[in-house]
Parts: structure tokens; C-alpha cells; sequence
């Protein structure tokens, strides 16, 4: 069964530019999952889709992180515009119901 | 918002050592989940305690779901050097996992 799909897996920006992520989750998982690693921390939850409805997104900076669902396949989390701050690992992760899968990430190094 | 506190943040031991570290919680989850996360990949799930109490163990892994249901310890019996890597401890509840920091293990031949 093949795993969370992410692209790219590296990404080096400048501060104030766009960037964009992309996910395809494993087939027929419902819910999925963006997470924000920093470096030396445990991931955290930016948002959670239901298909491609949001379930949570409280922790999303949304005056510059979006994402969308649109098809409840296919995911992808956009920056506009980066921060220094912004400098982390993005995982994807989908899951059936309890269990979720992780993704291999995108490193994203702003500059 | 829930935080984990998870220790010790890093470990030096020998190959054949055992490992214990544990996680300390706050607020109270139905579910303790123990990862592994090797240098660029995602966190792969080791280990997944559904009831107070509970204790498990997958191969030379072992971990308990604490009677409070606020902490949970993860063992690791006769290390290897394959088992270099971050551990983490997550809580979750209602689909919804919250991580600790992480256990940095490091091994010695």
C-alpha cells in the first residue's frame, strides 16, 4: 500500500515570497492532517480536514497559511507571504479513523 | 492549550542498554501513542495504549498507559544501533494528537 505523498520535499524561499505544499493522502482515508515541526520540537497541528470539510484549524495562522481540500483527496498549505519563523519540517498525515500516517515532510528554510 | 512534557530530551548509551523515558500530561487523553522519527521521514507509530492501565509491548518495546490517564512511559530492552533516533510520545483525543518535544536517543557501539 503506498504511504502520504509530499512535494517538494525541500524548499528554500526568501522572506515576504509565496510557497506552496502539496499532499495526496492514502487512498480512501477521510481525515487529514498538516502539522508545523520545528526543529527540536514535536509536530503540531496547523489543520484537520473531514473529507473537505475543516474539522480544526484554530491553530493556523490564517492572516498567512491556507489550505484547502477541495476534492477531499488531494491537500494542499500555502504561505503567503513567509516568515523567518516560518522555517520548519511540513508533515501530512492521513488516517481511516483513529491511527494516522505520516508523510516524509517538506523542509522549508526561509531566508 | 495541552502540553506534554516529555523526558529525559536526550540520551548517550551503550549498545545492549536499555531505554525508558516517559511523558507527563496535564490534561487527560483516551489515547497515549509512542513514534519513531528518523532524520527526514515522519513520525512512524510504535506503539498505541487505548486503556488506563493498559500495558504493551511490540518486540523489545514496551509502554504503559498510566491509572491517571495523564502519563505514559515507553521502554526499550537491549538496545540497538537501529534504534537511533526521536522519540515522541503523543496524546490524543477526539482524532486530535498533541506531541511532546522529544526523546533524542543516541547509541554507542
Amino acid at each position: 500500500e503506498a504511504g502520504v505523498a509530499q512535494s517538494p520535499r525541500y524548499k528554500i524561499i526568501e522572506k515576504r515570497q509565496s510557497v506552496a505544499f502539496w499532499c495526496n493522502p492514502i487512498s480512501g482515508h477521510a481525515t487529514l492532517y498538516w502539522y508545523q515541526q520545528i526543529l527540536g520540537q514535536g509536530p503540531k497541528l496547523l489543520i484537520q480536514f473531514q473529507n473537505n470539510g475543516v474539522v480544526d484549524d484554530s491553530q493556523l495562522p490564517k492572516d498567512r497559511f491556507s489550505a484547502e481540500r477541495l476534492k477531499g483527496v488531494d491537500s494542499t498549505l500555502k504561505i503567503q507571504p513567509a516568515k523567518l519563523e516560518d522555517s520548519a519540517v511540513y508533515l501530512c498525515a492521513s488516517s481511516p479513523y483513529n491511527e494516522q500516517f505520516f508523510g516524509p515532510g517538506t523542509r522549508l528554510t526561509v531566508l | 492549550g495541552q502540553q506534554l512534557n516529555q523526558s529525559p530530551q536526550s540520551m548517550f548509551i551503550q549498545e545492549g542498554e536499555d531505554v525508558s523515558m516517559n511523558c507527563t500530561s496535564s490534561s487527560i487523553f483516551n489515547t497515549w501513542l509512542w513514534y519513531k522519527q528518523d532524520p527526514g521521514e515522519g513520525p512512524v507509530l510504535l506503539i498505541a495504549l487505548y486503556k488506563a492501565g493498559e500495558l504493551t509491548s511490540n518486540g523489545r518495546l514496551t509502554a504503559q498507559f498510566g491509572i491517571t490517564r495523564k502519563d505514559s512511559f515507553l521502554n526499550i530492552s537491549a538496545s540497538i544501533p537501529s534504534d537511533v533516533g526521536i522519540y515522541f510520545c503523543a496524546g490524543q483525543g477526539a482524532q486530535k494528537l498533541v506531541f511532546g518535544q522529544g526523546t533524542r536517543l543516541t547509541i554507542n557501539p
